[in-house]
């Protein structure tokens, strides 16, 4: 079947620490990777997707690259800002999961300053 | 106006009484989805449609109900709401498998 694992939060960090999210993935064919944000009292944002193994994807200074061999697709950025305190969701779909989103369990995030 | 617009944002409602959640949008894309998200357990899909004719269950549809009135608009209804149906939830569109996009959920307490 296909789901998603991802690290256990809440995540507390300084301002301008570097960060890493870990995220695994099981998946039956070939899925598409993304991960996602919902700041405070928002619905969920794309933040960033890969869509084949290798493919790197980045935005706001964020980054996550596809790695087929280990299952995973952690989310990093080197030196996170207040604005970055959010939930964020590693998810996944896959041609065989008829366009459905399988999402993990979210990871908290707090920037102190 | 936001692209996916969900109504109402904030509900509290009675045990046994039914409810309906509503969502539009303004993406032209065919495929909607319903979502409710708890602490600890992400995010859930309910029910999915990829045309106005279609309409399947997802993980946990028990319990509710779903009307695609047309394209632009997905309708979630609890027919007799519980209080372990209180959560927040969401409808998301999506035009291929490239990614979603959400509303900004509609919170609902169940008492």
């Amino acid at each position: 079947g296909n789901s998603v694992t991802q690290m256990e939060g809440p995540v507390t960090l300084s301002e301008e620490a570097f960060l890493t999210i870990n995220c695994t993935y099981t998946a039956t064919g070939y899925p598409s990777l993304f991960w996602y944000v919902q700041y405070p009292g928002e619905g969920l944002q794309l933040l960033l997707k890969a869509t084949k193994a290798d493919d790197k994807g980045s935005n706001k200074g964020f980054e996550a690259t596809y790695r087929k061999e280990t299952t995973s697709f952690h989310l990093e950025k080197g030196s996170v800002q207040v604005s970055d305190s959010a939930v964020y969701f590693c998810a996944l779909t896959a041609q065989n999961t008829g366009n459905q989103f399988y999402f993990g369990t979210g990871t908290s995030l707090t920037v102190i300053p | 106006d936001a692209d996916v617009t969900q109504t109402p944002r904030n509900r509290i409602t009675k045990t046994g009484k039914r409810i309906m959640l509503e969502c539009s949008q303004t993406k032209g894309h065919d495929r909607m989805y319903w979502y409710r998200q708890d602490p600890g357990l992400g995010l859930r899909l309910i029910y999915y449609s990829f045309d106005v004719k279609d309409i399947n269950k997802g993980e946990i549809s028990d319990g509710y109900s779903v009307s695609r009135q047309a394209q632009a608009k997905f309708s979630l209804s609890l027919e007799s709401a519980i209080p372990n149906q209180t959560a927040l939830y969401f409808c998301a569109t999506s035009l291929n498998n490239y990614g979603y996009t959400f509303g900004s959920g509609t919170r609902l307490t169940v008492v």
